[in-house]
């Protein structure tokens, strides 16, 4: 099963309006993190925003923030105000409490047009 | 800037040739990743260092291997490189291992075998 889904592979969005970018997970283990990065097509991976399992609110980071349902185990992107630059890959990722690395979903393309 | 830094960013290696990717940090991290990353795919975890500790993924092919001579610098060694090999190969660091710290990517070298 997988641990990270993002059902969207990609996103046509107009600029200025909001995005919302879909993730769930399935962890049996009651720390966690979650992450998502940006990924632009020069490759790097560029983070944007954490939630931590045991959080009680939900994380904000400028323009993005974290939409944490955990009852449902969603953990979805919020970006207000697109932008042209905010086009790229975006992947959500999770850290499990005793895992190493990241486990990332399969990512969202997200192309946003003026 | 504290940064993770990665070289060459494009690197072309001929099928069979060894090859090795450097990664280095200014951060002072504790964990340093190695991660592959295969067109239009997620990435995936090959393996880290804790400090000294080198901890491999069970699903890591043995033609990866990897070195820490000390906390600034890893290497990725490729002993034996085949077509499949080709991809994007992301250095991260992270300051400990738990949930709760985020991993900082560095730009990638991008690998083609010939």
């Amino acid at each position: 099963a997988q641990k990270i889904t993002q059902t969207q592979p990609g996103m046509f969005v107009q600029e200025k309006e909001a995005v919302t970018l879909d993730c769930t997970y399935d962890t049996s283990d009651p720390s966690y993190g979650l992450f998502w990065y940006k990924q632009p097509s020069s490759g790097e991976m560029i983070f944007l925003i954490y939630q931590g399992s045991y959080d009680q609110q939900n994380a904000t980071e400028g323009r993005y923030s974290l939409n944490f349902q955990k009852a449902r185990k969603s953990a979805n992107l919020v970006i207000s105000a697109s932008q042209l630059g905010d086009s790229a890959m975006y992947f959500c990722a999770m850290r499990e409490g005793r895992a190493d690395g990241l486990t990332f979903g399969k990512g969202t393309h997200l192309i946003i047009q003026p | 800037d504290a940064m993770v830094i990665q070289n060459p960013r494009y690197q072309v290696t001929q099928f069979g040739k060894p090859v090795t990717l450097s990664c280095s940090q200014t951060l002072n991290h504790n964990v340093m990743y190695w991660y592959q990353q295969k067109s239009s795919q997620a990435p995936k975890l090959l393996f880290h260092y804790y400090d000294k500790d080198f901890n491999n993924e069970a699903d890591t092919p043995d033609n990866f291997q990897s070195r820490r001579p000390n906390t600034s610098f890893c290497f990725l060694d490729i002993r034996s490189p085949g077509l499949g090999d080709a991809a994007m190969y992301l250095c991260a660091t992270s300051r400990d291992r738990t949930g709760t710290y985020e991993q900082y990517f560095g730009p990638g070298t991008r690998l083609t075998v010939t």
